[in-house]
């Protein structure tokens, strides 16, 4: 079965600090890949999207950047965080459509704070 | 454009009573339609999803939903609430149409079960 893994599950970052969060995914090949960001317990935003290593798509212009270096990894990253980047981040996958399965299975999230 | 409302911000329910999340949609094509659950401060966790044939969807948990194209809606519905059931609710939709792979997101709706 696939599962999929964020990490670190908490993280509090003063302004102007950098950020690395990561998600991998087992159990599945070639699978599309999110990053989401949820802002006070509601609703979702999609950053960035992959539909293969080295592909990204961006959805929000932002001091945001996303990777994508290995097939089932994939890296969001700031080079300096605003406080209005805090929230609770949340990576997903999904099957390519030739797989026959649309839905997104999300990983646990980050709950990042700046200060 | 692709839209999806929760036109309820919150709904109350006593334990025991039937309940009922609400969604409309609005895309181009034929709608692939989809129904997730957040429990606080973790990832959200796919429920049921329409696709195509029977207009009633069984999922998790007991849910299920009902696909209405004149009206297009896609409500969450439950026979018999429980106080675990209390978690905000996401309804997403993806246009049959669109060769990219991202869902449309409903701004959530926080359902709380009284005992």
């Amino acid at each position: 079965s696939q599962t999929i893994h964020q990490w670190p599950a908490t993280l509090v970052q003063p302004v102007g600090s950098p950020l690395s969060l990561e998600c991998t995914v087992e159990g599945t090949s070639n699978p599309n890949l999110y990053w989401y960001r949820q802002a006070a317990g509601r609703g979702l935003q999609l950053l960035f999207y992959s539909v293969g290593i080295g592909q990204i798509s961006s959805e929000v212009p932002q001091n945001l950047s996303a990777s994508r270096p290995q097939d089932r990894q994939f890296i969001l990253s700031s080079k300096k965080l605003l406080l209005s980047d805090s929230g609770f981040y949340l990576c997903a996958w999904s099957a390519d459509l030739a797989g026959g399965l649309y839905e997104q299975y999300f990983g646990p999230g980050t709950r990042l704070t700046v200060t | 454009a692709q839209s999806v409302a929760q036109p309820e911000d919150q709904v109350n329910v006593a334990e025991g009573n039937p309940l009922t999340v609400k969604c409309t949609y609005s895309v181009s094509g034929n709608p692939y339609l989809f129904w997730y659950v957040q429990y606080p401060n973790r990832g959200l966790q796919f429920l049921l999803k329409y696709i195509t044939g029977d207009n009633l969807v069984k999922g998790s948990y007991g849910f299920e939903a009902e696909f209405n194209k004149s009206q297009t809606s896609f409500h969450l519905k439950k026979p018999s609430a429980l106080v675990s059931d209390s978690a905000l609710y996401f309804c997403a939709v993806r246009d049959m149409r669109d060769s990219n792979y991202q869902l449309i997101w409903g701004a959530g709706t926080k359902l709380i079960i009284k005992p």
